[in-house]
C-alpha cells in the first residue's frame, strides 16, 4: 500500500519569500513517481512537478523545485519568490511505476496563503 | 479548449435520486480516471479506463456507483439512490497511453470537477 503524509494543514508566507511544503511517503514499490498538484479555489487540479524514484537529480520547473530525499522518504515542494497567485491548496501524490499501476494516491493537502 | 471537461459543474439532488456525470477527456488520451474529493481531503481514486475497458475499481466504488466509457472517448459516472455521504467533488482526469512528458509515465490532467450536494 502507498501512503502520503502532509503534516502542514496551512502555511502563511509573505509575498516574494520562498516556501517549503512538506511531503513524506510510504511505499513498498521499488519504482514510483511523486507528483505535486495545485488546486485553486476553482477546483481544478493543476500539475506542477514530477520526480521519479530513480532520478538522481531533484526536479525543477520554473519557480518550483522538488527536494527529494529518498532515504528519508520525503519529497518537499519548494516555491521560490512566492506570488499572490500561489495561494491555493497543494497536494502531494504518488503512484507505482509497475505495469498497470495507474492510480494516484494523494495526501490531505496544505493550504498556502501568500500575504501581500 | 482542449482540456478535460466535466458536466455539470454543480449538481444538487435529493437523497434517493439518481445522478449522472459526464467527462470528456483530452482527445488523444486513451486513459481516463475518476476520483472523489470530500471537503478538506485529497482526491481518492475510484476507477480507471484504458480505452473502453474498465481496468481497476476502488473499494470505494460501491454497487450504487457505475462508470462507463462505451466508445473509449467520453465517460459517465452514475450514482444510484444517492446518500448524503455521496456529497463530494467528483474529478475526472485523463492521460496519454504510452509516451507523455515523462517517458511514458503519463501525468494525469484533471478537469474542473462536478460538485455534488445531496440534500
Amino acid at each position: 500500500a502507498q501512503k502520503i503524509t502532509q503534516t502542514q494543514p496551512g502555511m502563511f508566507v509573505q509575498e516574494k519569500e520562498a516556501v517549503t511544503l512538506d511531503c513524506t511517503y510510504d511505499t513498498s514499490d521499488q519504482s514510483y513517481g511523486l507528483f505535486w498538484y495545485k488546486q485553486p479555489s476553482s477546483g481544478e487540479m493543476i500539475f506542477l512537478i514530477y520526480q521519479g524514484s530513480y532520478d538522481e537529480q531533484n526536479a525543477t520547473e520554473g519557480r518550483y523545485s522538488l527536494n527529494f530525499q529518498k532515504a528519508r522518504k520525503s519529497a518537499n515542494l519548494v516555491i521560490s519568490a512566492s506570488q499572490l497567485g500561489d495561494s491555493a491548496m497543494y497536494f502531494c501524490a504518488m503512484r507505482g511505476l509497475i505495469q498497470g499501476a495507474q492510480k494516484l494516491v494523494f495526501g490531505q493537502g496544505t493550504r498556502l496563503t501568500i500575504n501581500p | 479548449d482542449t482540456g478535460v471537461s466535466q458536466n455539470p459543474r454543480h449538481k444538487i439532488t435529493k437523497r434517493g435520486q439518481n445522478v449522472t456525470f459526464r467527462c470528456d477527456p483530452i482527445s488523444e488520451h486513451n486513459r481516463l480516471y475518476w476520483y472523489r474529493q470530500t471537503l478538506g481531503q485529497g482526491p481518492e481514486f475510484l476507477t480507471y479506463f484504458q480505452n473502453e475497458a474498465q481496468l481497476e475499481k476502488s473499494r470505494l466504488l460501491s454497487d450504487r456507483f457505475s462508470a462507463e466509457r462505451p466508445k473509449g472517448s467520453f465517460s459517465t459516472l452514475e450514482i444510484q439512490r444517492t446518500e448524503q455521504g455521496d456529497s463530494a467533488m467528483y474529478l475526472c482526469a485523463s492521460s496519454p497511453g504510452r509516451g507523455g512528458s515523462y517517458g511514458g509515465l503519463n501525468e494525469q490532467f484533471f478537469g474542473p470537477g462536478t460538485r455534488l450536494t445531496v440534500l
